[in-house]
């Protein structure tokens, strides 16, 4: 079947715009995550969603991120007032939760790589 | 504040030698300790979760062992292919089951 997927693959924005980035998870997938990585590192967490609440959002740097989850499978996360800094991959990965979360496999999307000019 | 770390210097082997690959954590013991494969442009990949009370664990040629004393994992990939060339993520799981990667290790496998 379908695996996570991702859009756009790449956004270029300039300083100051606002964009919103797109995951479609696996079907079914109750838990979906946004991580985000730099070049050179591995992916740090930014919020984690079980169903259509944000159930961890400790990850999310400040209040210019934003995600959403409405109806309990695509999301959307959003930043405001891009800066130079926010330039990374965003990945997204969802999971089953079939045994409670911590030993559940995560699936990736292959990412959007966000550039702010 | 608790860490996860992977030797950062990319690792270069010869076809068929084994490949270790080092993950240290402190200030915590996790219960999980999860390894991912990475290839460029794209997401990473569960290769394999061992649990504090295994010792050892196994799939294939990958082989991840778990020391609660010195506080680190080994992953290992016998009999190596260029195949296996990537970057490899060591992550501990938390209740809720957001992970938190080490900076990886690249693998390079020379034929």
């Amino acid at each position: 079947g379908a695996g996570v997927s991702q859009t756009p693959s790449n956004k270029v924005t300039e300083k100051g715009k606002y964009v919103e980035l797109r995951c479609d998870p696996i079907s079914g997938h109750t838990a979906l995550y946004w991580y985000r990585q730099s070049l050179g590192q591995g992916p740090e967490f930014l919020i984690y969603f079980q169903g259509t609440g944000a159930a961890d959002d400790s990850g999310l740097p400040n209040d210019r991120f934003f995600a959403v989850r409405p109806e309990g499978s695509v999301s959307t996360l959003k930043i405001q007032r891009t800066e130079r800094g926010d330039s990374a991959v965003y990945l997204c990965a969802s999971s089953g939760l079939t045994s409670g979360g911590s030993t559940d496999t995560q699936y990736f999307g292959p990412g959007t790589r966000l550039t702010v000019l | 504040s608790q860490k996860i770390e992977q030797n950062s210097e990319a690792l270069n082997i010869q076809e068929g030698k084994t490949a270790t690959l080092t993950c240290n954590y402190t200030n915590y013991s996790p219960a999980y300790l999860q390894w991912y494969r990475q290839d460029p442009g794209r997401g990473p990949v569960f290769l394999l979760l061992i649990r504090e009370n295994e010792k050892e664990k196994r799939k294939e040629r990958l082989k991840v062992t778990f020391d609660t004393t010195l506080k680190q994992s080994l992953f290992h990939i016998t009999a190596s292919q260029p195949a296996d060339s990537a970057t490899y993520l060591c992550a501990r799981s938390s209740n809720t089951g957001k992970l938190i990667f080490g900076q990886g290790t690249t693998l390079q496998v020379k034929p």
